[in-house]
């Protein structure tokens, strides 16, 4: 059984760009969720999707924004890049059920310079 | 909404010491209550979970939570420490936002098991 798997490890952009990050659930699993875990801080939910749709979001901007592909695949797109974006990005993997446990991945830590 | 209190940001042990992390939340509806462990440069792991019977739960690696309904507490604990569990540990409560199961994490307490 494969677990949750992130690309890339790091990532440094400059304030203004646009970054992309990727996130293959574990197998069997359907729902993925994003997080952003600030330093010394801890996770905050972004968004989930299931079957391809966003089916619900945190107090987050619409310059995040996430796609999941039929293999149920995510991805995480963050556009206008600003300082306050530089952060772990956890993606979990899950069931859509309210008692299943989201597996994480080990994260994408990006810098926003 | 679901909120989760962390009650020390820091916990310094000697090791084979015990240890207790503790935890307050507050939820409206019914509540799941998960322990996670961070080790540095890494994502989380499940350490253990309550989602309804018995109040005490247990991990493979000698931690246990008890949930308790009236102090709205979930409290991890290990007689014995290593230096191995040297972590960061995050409790969290299962909440619902629009059609999501999203997790809702406390600040997380940093665990230094000194030898």
């Amino acid at each position: 059984e494969t677990g949750v798997t992130q690309s890339p490890t790091h990532l440094i952009k400059t304030r203004g760009q646009q970054v992309t990050l990727r996130c293959s659930s574990q197998s069997g699993h359907n729902t993925v969720s994003w997080y952003q875990q600030a330093l010394g801080q801890g996770p905050q939910f972004i968004f989930q999707y299931y079957r391809e749709e966003e089916n619900g979001r945190g107090n987050f901007p619409p310059r995040f924004s996430g796609l999941q592909f039929p293999n149920y695949s995510s991805e995480l797109n963050v556009n206008a890049l600003e300082l306050d974006d530089s952060a772990l990005y956890l993606c979990a993997s899950s069931l859509r059920t309210p008692t299943d446990t989201q597996y994480f991945g080990p994260g994408t830590r990006l810098t926003v310079l | 909404a679901q909120s989760v209190t962390q009650l020390d940001s820091q916990v310094p042990v000697f090791e084979e010491a015990p240890v207790e992390l503790r935890c307050n939340y507050s939820s409206s509806v019914s509540v799941y209550l998960f322990w996670y462990v961070q080790y540095p440069n890494q994502g989380l792991q499940l350490l253990l979970k309550y989602l309804s019977g018995s109040t005490l739960v247990e991990s493979i690696n000698g931690f246990e939570a008890e949930f308790n309904k009236s102090q709205t507490s979930f409290h991890l604990r290990k007689p014995s420490v290593h230096i191995s569990d040297t972590a960061e540990y995050f409790c969290a409560v299962s909440g619902r936002i629009q059609g999501a199961q999203k997790l809702v994490f406390g600040q997380g307490t940093r665990l230094t098991i000194n030898p």
